[in-house]
């Protein structure tokens, strides 16, 4: 049973280019998550969206960020228009329906924002 | 003040010791507790749920006392193995809303 997938892994843009980061999570879950980490900083929750809903948004940015779940496909976190700000680790989790608290990290993408 | 607050360490200790980390979580709806792992440049991982009896997994103890809305994690015989990032995580509502403490590191040294 192949772990949470996300990529890029590695991923650079310039000022004002969009960046698209992917997660696939395990199979059987139907819940993602989405974190980012700054460096020397703890994670912060910014999605949870389950298959074709986002549940809690609570976390995300009011401009430039969007997320989804299709019903086919992996998650996407976009965020258009980056800035030097969003240079971050983003991680995806995932979790099975029946345990939601239990948490499985993808390895993360860091973006860098030149 | 932060929902879920960690001393940041750095915790430096010679291979064989105990060590141990604390966690105190400001809000007292909060319903599950855990304890995640990350090593430099990783991703988190689960090390450990907490429970309000205590529980214990090999040379980690976890305690939860909700009158006091704190956590520890009591690490014996420190390997070097075991230097990483330890995380404080609590969770609210049944699954989502997680927080994360922004970690205590662990040195384990020779």
């Amino acid at each position: 049973n192949a772990g949470v997938m996300q990529n890029p892994r590695h991923l650079v843009r310039r000022r004002g280019q969009e960046a698209r980061l992917r997660c696939s999570p395990m199979k059987g879950h139907s819940h993602v998550y989405w974190y980012r980490q700054l460096p020397e900083e703890g994670l912060k929750f910014m999605v949870y969206l389950q298959k074709e809903n986002i549940i809690d948004e609570s976390g995300m940015p009011k401009e430039r960020f969007s997320a989804e779940f299709p019903k086919e496909g992996p998650s996407i976190l976009r965020i258009q228009q980056v800035v030097r700000g969003d240079s971050a680790a983003y991680f995806c989790a995932s979790s099975p329906p029946e345990r939601r608290n239990e948490q499985f990290f993808g390895p993360g993408t860091r973006l860098t924002v030149l | 003040r932060k929902e879920v607050e960690q001393d940041p360490g750095p915790f430096n200790v010679p291979e064989g010791a105990t060590v141990a980390f604390n966690c105190t979580y400001s809000n007292s709806a909060s319903q599950s507790f855990f304890w995640y792992r990350q090593d430099c440049r990783k991703e988190p991982k689960l090390l450990m749920s907490v429970y309000s009896s205590g529980n214990e997994d090999g040379r980690f103890t976890a305690q939860l006392n909700r009158a006091s809305q704190y956590i520890s994690l009591l690490i014996r015989d420190s390997k070097l193995s075991d230097s990483a990032t330890y995380l404080c995580v609590v969770n609210k509502n049944g699954g989502f809303k997680t927080i994360f403490g922004a970690g205590t590191r662990l040195f384990v040294k020779a």
